[in-house]
């Protein structure tokens, strides 16, 4: 199969953890990454290769996968962090990218 | 810094043609992959094509099999995305994306296609 399944949306409050899945057979088969989304404005790499984070990402923001689900977490949310997440892997060759249906991560 | 900046927004009739352009700048144009993602209205990433700048091997999304074609001019560090045939339900912010784990986008260009 080459897809990814997200949630919809989750809801966390401000200094609370979250975590957001990502599940599909692709991910035992290749590295994901995630992206986060606000209005109106281009994606941005927050998380690749599974748990690597970019320089310019906050601590806060950590990746883990087991089997055929990845999960991007973050620790101490803040409100800025309200976007919409999507999950991105590769599916039956490394050149051909897949996306899962993204999350909306609401700051209650 | 790296950038990539990418055409202005366009209004096509159905049945037209899109050519979007991605111009790169700080790093060498052929040592990253160049995606094309698009996102209608509301909805998700769709990722639509690949392409290897050095060597301009591509790879295309199925469902865009046919009628998209990415390809580059290297000399000016350039990558561009043509899609045929256009629908009105192609109307979408088309994203050009650089670096080994996308990790540099540009702002996107708005498309609308309308009669």
């Amino acid at each position: 199969s080459s897809e990814l399944t997200q949630p919809p949306s989750v809801s966390v409050s401000p200094g609370q953890t979250v975590s957001i899945p990502c599940s599909g057979d692709a991910l035992s088969r290749h590295f994901a990454h995630w992206y986060r989304q606000k209005p109106g404005q281009a994606p941005v790499l927050v998380i690749y290769k599974n748990t690597e984070r970019p320089s310019r990402i906050p601590e806060r923001f950590s990746g883990s996968s087991s089997g055929t689900t990845v999960t991007l977490t973050i620790s101490g949310v803040q409100a800025e962090d309200e976007a919409d997440y999507y999950c991105q892997s590769a599916g039956n060759s490394d050149t051909y990218k897949i996306f899962g249906g993204g999350t909306k991560l609401h700051v209650l | 810094q790296v950038q990539v900046v990418q055409s202005g927004a366009e209004v096509k009739k159905p049945g037209a043609s899109l050519k979007v352009s991605c111009k790169t700048s700080g790093y060498t144009f052929t040592i990253y992959a160049i995606n094309w993602v698009r996102q209608a209205p509301g909805q998700g990433l769709d990722w639509m094509g690949w392409m290897n700048p050095n060597s301009g091997k591509t790879d295309y999304a199925q469902k865009f099999q046919g009628r998209v074609s990415i390809s580059r001019n290297t000399s000016i560090s350039t990558a561009y995305m043509e899609l045929f045939s256009l629908r009105p339900d192609d109307s979408a912010v088309y994203y050009c994306s650089a670096g080994d784990y996308m990790d540099i986008w540009g702002k996107g260009t708005p498309v609308i296609v309308s009669a």
